[in-house]
């Protein structure tokens, strides 16, 4: 069953701490994004890989960190630099093909204090 | 002016009406658009991509005006389970693996 998991669903940090969350999809898609989304702010986006050992800063990067050290999988640290971290954060893949259709993970919802 | 811009409604509609969406984007060498579903807390997921004039599927259809510089997406036969958020995507042009979103217009279908 193909798709793209992200783990946990809901979490919660203490300000300070950094977190990683995961991501791994079995679609074979070469690319793969972070976003989160605000309330009222749409989806903005974090980084972006094209290929492993590869990635991108997207609009937001400050105070988040990644690697794409295999084709299935792309954590995403949130820092303690990162100064509103509470958000809905949502994982994609796409092919590398020109189509640019994006399928979407379940997403994890952190909560700082 | 927003790269994307979609009406944030909120749209109230009976259960049976046709209702359609517009989102106007500002790049004229944007390429690919897609409409995306999203229901509260939960992730976007694709309904339907836009490459030509238009796409059809059942009581979906998007078009797309490239003269005006927007997408439509037309929801036929409303039902309760049309009710989420939909929200309107586009290439970036000159790097088609960035998608500029839409804030996303809100559907409620009523009984």
């Amino acid at each position: 069953d193909g798709g793209i998991t992200q783990s946990p669903k809901y979490l919660f940090r203490k300000e300070g701490q950094n977190v990683t969350l995961s991501c791994e999809q079995n679609l074979n898609h070469d690319a793969m994004y972070w976003y989160r989304q605000d309330p009222g702010q749409g989806l903005r986006l974090i980084y972006y890989s094209q290929i492993v050992n590869d990635f991108q800063k997207g609009d937001i990067a400050e105070g988040y960190s990644v690697s794409r050290e295999k084709k299935e999988s792309f954590p995403l640290t949130v820092t303690s630099a990162q100064k509103n971290p509470t958000a809905f954060y949502l994982c994609a893949s796409s092919t590398q093909g020109p189509s640019g259709e994006q399928y979407f993970g379940p997403g994890t919802r952190l909560t700082v204090t | 002016r927003k790269e994307v811009e979609q009406d944030p409604g909120p749209f109230n509609v009976p259960e049976g009406a046709t209702v359609a969406f517009n989102c106007t984007y500002s790049n004229s060498a944007s390429q690919s658009f897609f409409w995306y579903r999203q229901d509260c807390r939960k992730e976007p997921k694709l309904l339907m991509s836009v490459y030509s004039s238009g796409n059809e599927d059942g009581r979906f259809t998007a078009q797309l005006n490239r003269a005006s510089q927007y997408i439509s997406l037309l929801i036929r036969d409303s039902k309760l389970s049309d009710s989420a958020t939909y929200l309107c995507a586009a290439t970036n042009a000159g790097n088609n693996r960035k998608l500029i979103w839409g804030l996303g217009t809100s559907l409620a279908v009523n009984p």
